[in-house]
């Protein structure tokens, strides 16, 4: 069964400095990985996905991320933080059948000014 | 483009009564998803509809169902309601299978449910 974990539940930055956030996921077949991001009372928004192809994946606002096999991981960075980007950030794996979306717990990114 | 659209955005019900939530997905997209983000438990998956078809049903009880329209959109159904089913319920649609993207999911904005 495929899962994702996201260590840190809690991650807190200054503005401009370096985000990490780290996402680790189980799949016994090549996943198709995601990234999203809530802000407060809204739905989710696809921050970017890696599906197959190049590892290092691109996507909105300045965020990118890297697929590493070997690592099981699939951490999500931006070299500069923004107090916008103050948000809740899920990763999430689909599954091989049934398109359903297996989601962490998801990280709270502050950013301090 | 227009994005997923949801309704309504809050709903108040009591305990025992039902509610029906409502989607409309991307222009073009078949496949209608529906998700339950309860404080606490995370997000999790309640079904999945292609072609007016359920694909696929998370772990929930019956009291969970819903229906894809001849135009894609979707119905949520939840009956008999519990204290525990105040949740945000998400939908997000993707395009149909036979789409390379097919597993990419872009979500509504929610219905925020509070059953009293």
């Amino acid at each position: 069964a495929q899962s994702v974990t996201q260590l840190g539940s809690h991650v807190s930055v200054s503005e401009g400095a370096l985000v990490l956030l780290r996402c680790n996921y189980s799949s016994s077949v090549p996943p198709y990985l995601f990234w999203y991001v809530q802000y407060p009372n809204q739905g989710l928004q696809l921050l970017l996905k890696y599906t197959t192809g190049a590892t290092l994946v691109k996507g909105i606002n300045g965020f990118e991320a890297e697929f590493k096999k070997s690592e099981t991981s699939f951490h999500l960075t931006k070299p500069s933080a923004h107090m916008s980007d103050a948000a809740e950030y899920f990763c999430a794996v689909s599954m091989e059948y049934g398109n359903k979306l297996v989601f962490g717990a998801g990280t709270i990114l502050r950013v301090k000014s | 483009e227009a994005g997923v659209t949801q309704s309504p955005t809050h709903l108040i019900k009591t305990r025992g009564q039902q509610a029906t939530l409502r989607c409309s997905p991307i222009s073009g997209h078949t496949s209608v998803y529906w998700y339950q983000q309860a404080l606490g438990l995370g997000l999790q998956f309640l079904l999945w509809y292609d072609e007016g078809e359920e694909r696929n049903r998370g772990n929930f009880p019956p009291r969970f169902s819903g229906r894809q329209f001849p135009n894609y959109s979707s119905e949520l159904n939840v009956n008999a309601l519990e204290l525990e089913d105040s949740a945000l319920y998400l939908c997000a649609s993707s395009p149909g299978l036979a789409e390379p993207s097919h597993k990419t999911q872009y979500f509504g904005p929610g219905t925020r449910l509070l059953v009293l």
